[in-house]
């Protein structure tokens, strides 16, 4: 059973807009999240990350939104560019590790 | 160099046949794991190693996947008489300190079971 859901394969954003990227997982006792980027042929790169702590935190253009209580968290690009173009894994990190099944983000020019 | 590498980054095998890949993560990176990608899907974890000590091994899908890291750096995976559902891309990833901290991943082995 997927413990870590990303339910869009896929999403299509203007340039300059906002992207936003979901994530829903079903074990609250692992409290801490990263998200990471993947260019074809290359290994995931770290991006964003948040525990349980808090419920935001942001970074340049990235933003991350944890909403405990629905057990969902979100990515936020804002303004989303060409070269965020790439598929988008979050994690659930505690003493197991579950990724999510990716969403790909195209950013049309 | 800098990174996390990953050797061979492509391996045809014929069913049956043993395999061992190889990844070398950031010097003086405490923590190093691998990872399993089918294609469409995400990563999923097969183990984890804290320097030379192998603390999780519950991904593994079966024994015929191996993993070690004997000095606490270098570390191997293998896999016995590999067939077509072991076909992946095998990701090692490492990270400085706890397994909490974000990991630096390596390009990835894609691995193909004929």
């Amino acid at each position: 059973d997927q413990q870590v859901k990303q339910n869009s394969p896929s999403l299509s954003v203007q340039e300059g807009r906002i992207s936003i990227l979901n994530c829903d997982y079903t074990n609250s006792m692992f409290d801490y999240f990263l998200w990471y980027k993947k260019y074809p042929a290359e290994g995931p790169t770290f991006l964003i990350s948040i525990s349980s702590i808090k419920d935001k935190n942001e970074d340049g253009r990235f933003t991350v939104f944890l909403n405990k209580s629905a057990k969902h968290l979100s990515l936020h690009i804002v303004p989303s560019q060409p070269g965020d173009s790439a598929v988008y894994f979050c994690l659930q990190v505690g003493n197991q590790f579950y990724f999510g099944t990716g969403t790909s983000l195209t950013v049309i020019p | 160099g800098a990174g996390v590498s990953q050797s061979p980054r492509y391996k045809v095998a014929k069913r049956g046949q043993d395999v061992a890949l190889r990844c070398d993560p950031i010097s003086g990176h405490v923590s190093l794991f691998w990872y399993q990608q089918a294609l469409g899907q995400g990563p999923e974890f097969l183990t984890y190693f804290q320097n030379e000590a192998q603390l999780d091994k519950s991904g593994l899908p079966s024994d015929r996947f191996f993993a070690e890291r004997p000095e606490g750096s270098v570390s191997t995976l293998k896999i016995q008489r590999t067939q077509q559902e072991d076909s992946a891309v095998y990701l090692c990833a490492s990270s400085p300190g706890s397994p909490a901290g974000y990991q630096f991943f390596g390009p990835g082995t894609r691995l193909t079971v004929l």
